[in-house]
């Protein structure tokens, strides 16, 4: 079963706007990554925050954690025709080695 | 540039038949990892190696084997592919095992079997 489960399925947008997507988790973790995927191209890591980190920072993309509620979001301000992808979250959870899984992703749309 | 190399991009077969999917990286990463993206359903971790000699598996290893032919290169192999294992097939590397690091992935292998 899925670790994170990300929140909307899709989301459509106009540039400018901003895009905020929502990741649910199960169990405690080590660290949550948000990656970025193109249409027909692979995984490009976006941001790591760690459990012990409350809001991260980088570029127009902002990543927020609550470990209390199991949840984390991502906000993309002034978004960009450019931003049209896929959108995963990943967790890591606790043990001698952690596993990267993923939930099932936001689709994201930003018209021009 | 540097990063994940997979090969092929694109492949066809028929049930039964074999293959192997050949993934190389250039970073000098100690950790790499296979994927399988199904619709709907995220990515599923096939099978890991954390350090060159060592591969465990992941969360779906049914109809899978792996080699770690050294640090650069990991591959995996479909024994005899059912139409089951259709999807699209990552290769992804990081720094070290425990997931501290972000993950690199290759541009994927597009699967089908008929």
């Amino acid at each position: 079963s899925q670790q994170g489960e990300e929140d909307p399925q899709a989301l459509s947008i106009q540039e400018g706007e901003n895009a905020t997507m929502n990741c649910s988790y199960k169990t405690s973790i080590n660290n949550l990554q948000w990656y970025r995927q193109n249409s027909g191209r692979g995984l490009v890591h976006l941001i790591l925050i760690r459990s012990n980190e409350r809001e991260k920072h980088s570029g127009r993309l902002r990543v927020t954690l609550d470990t209390s509620k199991k949840s984390s979001s991502l906000l993309i301000t002034a978004s960009r025709a450019a931003d049209t992808a896929s959108y995963f979250c990943a967790t890591v959870t606790g043990g001698s080695w952690g596993k990267l899984q993923f939930g099932a992703g936001t689709q994201v749309v930003v018209t021009p | 540039n540097a990063g994940v190399t997979q090969t092929p991009k694109f492949q066809v077969l028929k049930t039964g038949q074999s293959m192997t999917l050949q993934c190389a990286q250039d970073m000098n990463h100690n950790s790499m990892y296979w994927y399988r993206q199904d619709p709907g359903m995220g990515l599923r971790l096939i099978y890991y190696s954390a350090s060159e000699g060592t591969t465990d598996k992941g969360e779906v290893p049914n109809g899978y084997n792996v080699s770690r032919l050294n640090k650069r290169e990991f591959s995996l192999r479909l024994e005899s592919a059912a139409p089951s294992q259709t999807s699209v097939y990552f290769c992804a590397s990081s720094e070290s095992s425990g997931g501290i690091y972000g993950y690199t992935f290759g541009s994927g292998t597009r699967l089908t079997v008929v």
